[in-house]
Order: C-alpha cells, then structure tokens, then sequence
C-alpha cells in the first residue's frame, strides 16, 4: 500500500531548464492536487483536478503545467524553471468531499532553480 | 480578503499537559475544517476533519472544536507525549471548489 508517491526526491535545476515532477496514487481517489511549501508562506495551492483528464488553477498556477491523462497520476510541468520556483513541492490525492476523509500527501519534492 | 490564522509562535508545553491549538479564521464559511500533522522534511499526515454541524470530533487523544460563530476551531492533545512535537496544520475548505487552503501551522515541543 504505496499512498502517495512523488518522484524525483530532489532535484537542482538550471534557470531556464525544464522538468516534470510525477505524483502517483494507488487508492482510486478522484482528487489530485499539487502545492507548494516556502517558508513562511505555508501550503499553496497550484493546479487540481477533480478526475480524469480535468485539471483547474490554484492560488500560484503561474509557470507551471499540469495534465491528468490517467486517474492515478498527477504531473507537473515547469517548462522554463525561474530561481523564485526553488520550493518544496507535495502532491496529495483525496476522496470526493462527502466521503469525510482528508488528503492523502505524498513526500514531496524539494526543488533548487540556481 | 480571506485569511487563516494560526500563532506563529512555537507552542512548549510539559510532557503529560494538555496542548490547545487556536485556528482563526476569516470570510470564509467552510463546510469542514481539518487538522493535518507535519514532521521536518515530510508531507503533511491527516489526523481529523469536522463539518460544520457538528461542535466536536474526538480521536485517541485528540479532539477538535469547530465554532462557526466565533469562527474558531480548537485542537486539543491530552497528555500530551515528546512524540507529539510536531507542526500542526489545519484547513478549510473552499466551499464548491473542491480545495483545501492551509494555515501556516503552529510548531508544538513536547519537553519530558
């Protein structure tokens, strides 16, 4: 019983440089979600999706991409990486809101843009 | 504007004291509030959601009051353990959106 993974673990990237961070969930939930943690400034929300091929902008959906091509995986994209996107990023999985449960957060990813 | 606040400041107590937590909040009417624990370096591990009807959750040790009036919420950890020093997030829901937004978090240090 997996969860929650997200690879890679770490990564230092070069201004300018693309990647994509992958976040896959083995427990069916219908909701995915990427944020962000920077101290100081908490958990922000960057780009959801509430199924399959659906995705919606958060509260800091600037400079990055997301797609849902499968309902277990989740991947986002920054396509020209800028140093102020050195954050730690956590992917999180959850049931529809009436089912009562929380999120499900993976490890996340801690990211260096020099 | 919408706002959640939690005390900055870390929160020491004594091992086998009680632990209260305050979670203010602002222009928001949530339909649930949830309280997630964070370790250094690991994602946050949900512990208790509370909808709005209801006034009090209980789980083990723990226990949440949610005050839609005063706009309030409470996490309580009884006797408490150093095991418990963690930081402590909680979140509401942002009504038809499907998100949660996030406190900052208040750190708890459990002395022996």
């Amino acid at each position: 019983n997996a969860g929650v993974t997200q690879t890679p673990k770490f990564r230092v990237l070069k201004t300018g440089q693309s990647m994509t961070l992958l976040c896959a969930q083995d427990m069916n939930h219908e909701y995915m979600y990427w944020y962000r943690q920077d101290p100081g400034m908490g958990l922000r929300l960057i780009h959801y999706s509430v199924g399959e091929g659906t995705t919606a902008k958060g509260e800091v959906p600037d400079g990055y991409n997301v797609s849902r091509l499968k309902k277990q995986n989740f991947l986002l994209g920054l396509e020209s990486a800028a140093p102020s996107q050195t954050s730690v990023y956590f992917c999180a999985s959850s049931y529809t809101w009436d089912r009562g449960y929380g999120y499900t957060f993976g490890s996340g990813t801690r990211l260096t843009v020099v | 504007s919408q706002k959640i606040e939690q005390n900055s400041e870390a929160l020491n107590i004594q091992e086998g004291k009680t632990a209260t937590l305050t979670c203010n909040y602002t222009n928001y009417s949530p339909a649930y509030l949830q309280w997630y624990r964070q370790d250094p370096g690991r994602g946050p591990v949900f512990l208790l959601l509370i909808r709005e009807n209801e006034k009090e959750k209980r789980k083990e040790r723990l226990k949440v009051t949610f005050d839609t009036t005063l706009k309030q919420s409470l996490f309580h950890i009884t006797a408490s353990q150093p095991a418990d020093s963690a930081t402590y997030l909680c979140a509401l829901d942002n009504s038809g959106y499907s998100t949660l937004t996030f406190g900052k978090g208040t750190m708890l240090l459990v002395s022996p």
